[in-house]
């Protein structure tokens, strides 16, 4: 079966600076893979997603992934935080027939 | 916005109870999704149907069942509720494609007294 690992519940950041958030993925078979942010009070929003197209990845508000299957691995960045990226963030991997295996959610705090 | 819309938002009920949360999808999407988000589970897939068939079983409680209508707008019914059924439930729509990109609703946030 596969599964997501975030690492880190919970990142604090200052304003201005890197973002980075760890994901993890167990799969027997090439993944799709996907991020997503959760506002308070709101519902998932897709950021960007892996497709195996390339393995560089650049989503929405100036996030990117990039996927290495050597580390099997699907790390989020952004160059520069600001404060508005606060939010959950979640790592899923696509099973056959589209379900998503979410990972446990990693909580960004951004510093003024 | 995402194209999917929920009802209700919020539902307060007692244990015991029975309610339906109701889902429909952006349009033209066949599939809709449920999943149950909550504080010790994370977020866990419950069921999948796609143009009114059920496609796919999570860890959905047999309390808990799922119809797709001919519309396609779906409804999840949760009965004999129990306290540990408090949780935030989303639908998720998606079209064709590989792979599917599933668009979410705002979520329906239960409270079981």
């Amino acid at each position: 079966a596969q599964s997501v690992t975030q690492l880190g519940s919970h990142v604090s950041v200052s304003e201005g600076a890197l973002v980075l958030l760890r994901c993890n993925y167990s799969s027997s078979v090439p993944p799709y893979l996907f991020w997503y942010v959760q506002y308070p009070n709101q519902g998932l929003q897709l950021l960007l997603k892996y497709t195996s197209a390339a393995t560089l990845v650049k989503g929405i508000n100036g996030f990117e992934a990039e996927f290495k299957k050597s580390e099997t691995s699907f790390h989020l960045t952004k160059p520069s935080a600001h404060m508005s990226d606060a939010a959950e963030y979640f790592c899923a991997v696509s099973e056959l027939g589209g379900k998503l295996i979410f990972g446990q959610g990693t909580e960004l705090s951004v510093k003024p | 916005d995402s194209g999917v819309t929920q009802t209700p938002k919020h539902l307060i009920t007692a244990t015991g109870q029975r309610v339906t949360l109701r889902c429909s999808p952006r349009s033209g999407d066949l599939s809709v999704y449920w999943y149950q988000q909550s504080l010790d589970q994370g977020l866990q897939f419950l069921i999948h149907y796609y143009n009114g068939e059920e496609r796919a079983k999570g860890n959905i409680l047999e309390r808990f069942s799922a119809q797709q209508f001919p519309d396609l707008h779906s409804e999840l019914n949760l009965s004999s509720l129990e306290l540990g059924d408090s949780a935030l439930y989303f639908c998720a729509s998606s079209g064709s494609g590989t792979p599917e990109t599933q668009y979410f609703g705002p979520g329906t946030r239960l409270l079981v007294l």
